[in-house]
This record gives C-alpha cells, structure tokens and sequence, in this order.
C-alpha cells in the first residue's frame, strides 16, 4: 500500500520560479528519499534525508523533514526546463532489506 | 554511478505468451533488488523483494505463480510475467542497492509491456 501522499499531485511554473513538493507519510521511517521520474523512464535519486536530520541541501535542492508532523518538502530553486518531470518521495520504514515505499508523486512542468 | 540495466525497454506479446524481463547490475553486487509495477500517471506498486540465492518476498496481492522472480547471482534478477494478459500491460520497474540497507535505490530504466 502506498504511504506517501504528495501535494500538489501537478505543479505547473516558469522558468526561474521555485517549485515546493510535499509528501506526507503515516508510520515510522528511517529516512525519506526524493526521486525524480522522467517520462517513461526509470527513476533517479535526488537526495535523501535521515531521520534525525531536518534539513538538507544539494545544489538547487532543498529538502525539510518535519517527522513530528510526517511530513518532508522538496523545493527546487531557480528552476529549468530541464527539470520537468514526476518527483516522488520514498519512505524507508526500517525493515532489513531497505524497502522503500513511494508516494503518489507530483508532476512538475517547467514552461520556458 | 551504480547503473543498473534493465532489459527490453518495450516488448509487445500476445495473450497467453510468458515474457522475462532482466534487470543487471553492472558495476557493484546487488544482493537485492527490488520489482515494481507502475500504472500511467501514478505511482510505483512494489511487487516483490528479490533476494540472490533465495526465494523472492512477494507484496500482498501480487500472484507469485504469476510473476515468477529468479535473483540467480549478485548482479541478475529476472521478472517472468507467465501466461500474459492485456491487463499485465504495465511499466515494470527494478532496482537495486548495492550498499547497506538504507542506501539509495538505483533503477533500471523500465519496461514498457503490452499484451495484444
């Protein structure tokens, strides 16, 4: 069953604007990942961020947990065309082989 | 980076056929990999952990006689979709972690099937 819960399920912005992604989760987790899906292709990691951290940059990214709401927020800064595609978090609960489990993923367009 | 290879992109078959679809990892030892199945525009369904030397983990309401897993070395797991029906039409998808249990997944990058 899916846990993750995105918002908004599509973003629609112009080049140069920033884009905020949320996932909400329900049960525990270790850490929570962020995917980026191009259209019919795999997906590919972007970043990911433990459990006890709140806070997380790479490059134009910037993710925050809050795991006493469940919640994380992906935002892209100063975004490109280039960046057009389907974004998803993934919550790792733990189990021992790492499963993860992904939200329902937000659809970003990026308009020139 | 760890890429992971998953083979054939697309495959078209006619009902009642089996296909298998690969997933290598060619640059580090995957002891796990997992299958999920994706349906346009939504998320990714885990369908089964796949464990090298073992028998695969399959998600509630995934049909194991169905979809038949083999992870028969450190860098192959196949995915058989036996006796193929139009509503196995799907975007499969693997991964792999070549590292301790909460590094990142990387993906194959899919296969498209549709049964005539």
């Amino acid at each position: 069953s899916q846990q993750g819960e995105e918002d908004p399920q599509a973003l629609s912005i112009q080049e140069g604007e920033n884009a905020t992604m949320n996932c909400s989760y329900k049960t525990s987790i270790n850490n929570l990942q962020w995917y980026r899906q191009n259209s019919g292709r795999g997906l590919v990691h972007l970043i990911l961020i433990r459990s006890n951290e709140r806070e997380k940059h790479s490059g134009r990214l910037r993710v925050t947990l809050d795991t006493s709401k469940k919640s994380s927020s992906l935002l892209i800064t100063a975004s490109r065309a280039a960046d057009t595609a389907s974004y998803f978090c993934a919550t790792d609960g733990g189990t021992s082989y790492g499963k993860l489990t992904f939200g329902q993923g937000t659809i970003l367009t990026v308009h020139p | 980076g760890a890429v992971v290879s998953q083979h054939p992109s697309r495959v078209i078959c006619k009902s009642g056929t089996s296909v298998k679809i690969e997933c290598r990892s060619l640059d580090f030892q995957a002891t796990t990999m997992f299958w999920y199945r994706q349906f346009p525009k939504q998320s990714l369904m885990l369908m089964a952990t796949s464990n090298e030397g073992s028998k695969a983990t399959y998600e509630q309401g995934v049909e194991k006689d169905k979809f038949l897993i083999n992870h028969a070395s450190l860098t192959l797991s196949t995915l058989t979709v036996t006796s193929a029906h139009p509503e196995d039409s799907s975007f499969y998808i693997c991964s792999a972690r070549g590292g301790v249990s909460n590094s990142p997944l990387h993906f194959g990058n899919g296969t498209r099937l549709t049964v005539t």
